[in-house]
């Protein structure tokens, strides 16, 4: 199956910095999904991106799907950006896949 | 937000005992994802559908069964449960763009 690398695995912030995440993958994918995973369990659709480039707020999303890798851009982090952010891609017949995630602390 | 729900949202069960947890969306969605999360793992894939009573097994599909016979309904059996089924479950339903999750039961196994 694919394959769903992401990093950092952690990362800890201070509140208004800027952080990068990526997510990398083995194979040519449908779909890519970023979602956030907040401190009470819900995952929250953040972006869907199978290519290009998207913006939501202070968070923005690129995937470059000929090179088999997305990347999540938050700008001035808030304490409520922490959390675990996973990477999802979908393949053959729909299959989604997860990466581990990226745990993130933002510290005031 | 998609219309998916699960119940039970907790459980506790002995060693042993069928469970079955169930998964109910609105969005006549087409593919339905059962998942288990547990730490150091992320999300790990079940067991999915891509139709009614057409399903295909996850990565993680020992001990797990699964049906569906209605699009808006997707079940979780534990035949027989165990304590290393003990996790936070989720289902996800998704035409053929995103996926969208409901919000998780928790499974103990004593």
């Amino acid at each position: 199956g694919i394959q769903v690398e992401q990093s950092p695995p952690d990362l800890i912030l201070q509140e208004g910095a800027n952080s990068t995440l990526r997510c990398n993958f083995s194979d040519s994918v449908n779909n890519l999904q970023w979602f956030h995973q907040n401190p009470w369990g819900q995952l929250i659709n953040l972006f869907y991106i199978p290519s290009g480039t998207k913006q939501n707020g202070r968070l923005s999303a690129t995937t470059v799907a000929t090179e088999r890798y997305s990347l999540l851009y938050i700008s001035s982090s808030q304490t409520t950006d922490s959390g675990v952010y996973f990477c999802a891609v979908t393949g053959g017949y729909q299959k989604v896949t997860f990466g581990t995630g990226t745990k993130l602390q933002v510290i005031p | 937000d998609a219309g998916i729900t699960q119940s039970p949202r907790h459980k506790v069960t002995e060693t042993g005992t069928p469970v079955t947890l169930r998964c109910h969306q609105t969005e006549n969605h087409r593919y339905m994802y059962w998942y288990r999360q547990d730490p150091g793992h992320g999300l790990r894939l079940i067991h999915y559908s891509y139709g009614v009573k057409d399903t295909d097994k996850g990565e993680v599909s020992d001990g797990y069964s699964v049906s569906r016979s209605k699009t808006e309904d997707f079940l979780l059996t534990l035949e027989s449960a165990t304590s290393s089924q003990t996790s936070v479950y989720f289902c996800a339903s998704g035409a053929n763009t995103e996926a969208f999750f409901g919000q998780g039961t928790r499974l103990t196994v004593v």
